[in-house]
């Protein structure tokens, strides 16, 4: 099972809608990053999430981190047909000595003009 | 564009056999991290260095194995390949000003093991 769910697996929205990405972690989160891909490309590093309650914007893209919840959501303000790939969280899960990072499977995200 | 180069851009090559990737950071960066991006796994990281010392392991498997050369430049080296092997591997760096935390990607190698 992915120690890192994220929801939903694909969105299709109208230009200008707003929507939500969320990925919630089954370890304790000490770091969640967020990154978008282009289909058949390379990764997009987005923002970085350290602390509870941490809120950080990248253009129309806002990121929370809800360190109790284990969870973090990613919202697009009027979305754009530039705003379309694949969206990815990632996170940093400390295990004994050994910083590690887990993804989640990822969101595929259609902005239809 | 990234400032983050990666060499080759596509590798073909048989199982069994050795490659190498190379993976050259932005300018002042001195983090260099590997992952590792297949339909099946999806993205996972490898390994992570820090001005030539290792600093973070993930999912490396032993037959892998990467170095961090001394004017910053790295590489992954795959063994004994496996068709299970292909995907696509990103370096990826950080640690210049002033958005140290920011991992910057390189296009990718597409490895496909025949």
């Amino acid at each position: 099972s992915q120690e890192l769910e994220q929801s939903p697996q694909s969105l299709i929205v109208q230009e200008g809608k707003n929507l939500t990405i969320n990925c919630t972690s089954s370890k304790t989160l000490y770091g969640l990053y967020w990154y978008k891909q282009k289909y058949g490309e390379g990764l997009i590093f987005l923002m970085m999430l350290q602390k509870g309650g941490e809120e950080k914007s990248h253009e129309k893209i806002t990121a929370k981190l809800d360190e109790k919840k284990q969870q973090s959501s990613l919202h697009i303000t009027a979305s754009q047909p530039s705003h379309a790939g694949i969206y990815l969280c990632g996170a940093d899960i400390l295990r004994y000595n050994n910083n590690d990072m887990r993804f989640g499977a990822g969101t595929r995200l259609t902005v239809k003009p | 564009d990234s400032g983050v180069t990666q060499t080759p851009k596509h590798l073909i090559t048989a199982t069994g056999q050795r490659v190498t990737l190379r993976c050259s950071p932005r300018s002042g960066d001195l983090s260099v991290y590997w992952y590792q991006q297949s339909l099946d796994q999806g993205l996972q990281f490898l390994i992570q260095y820090y001005n030539g010392e290792e600093r973070a392991k993930g999912n490396i498997l032993e037959r892998f194995s990467a170095q961090q050369f001394p004017d910053l430049h790295s590489e992954l080296n795959l063994s004994s390949l496996e068709l299970g092997d292909s995907a696509l591997y990103f370096c990826a760096s950080s640690g210049s000003a002033p958005n140290t935390d920011t991992q910057y990607f390189g296009p990718g190698t597409r490895l496909t093991v025949l």
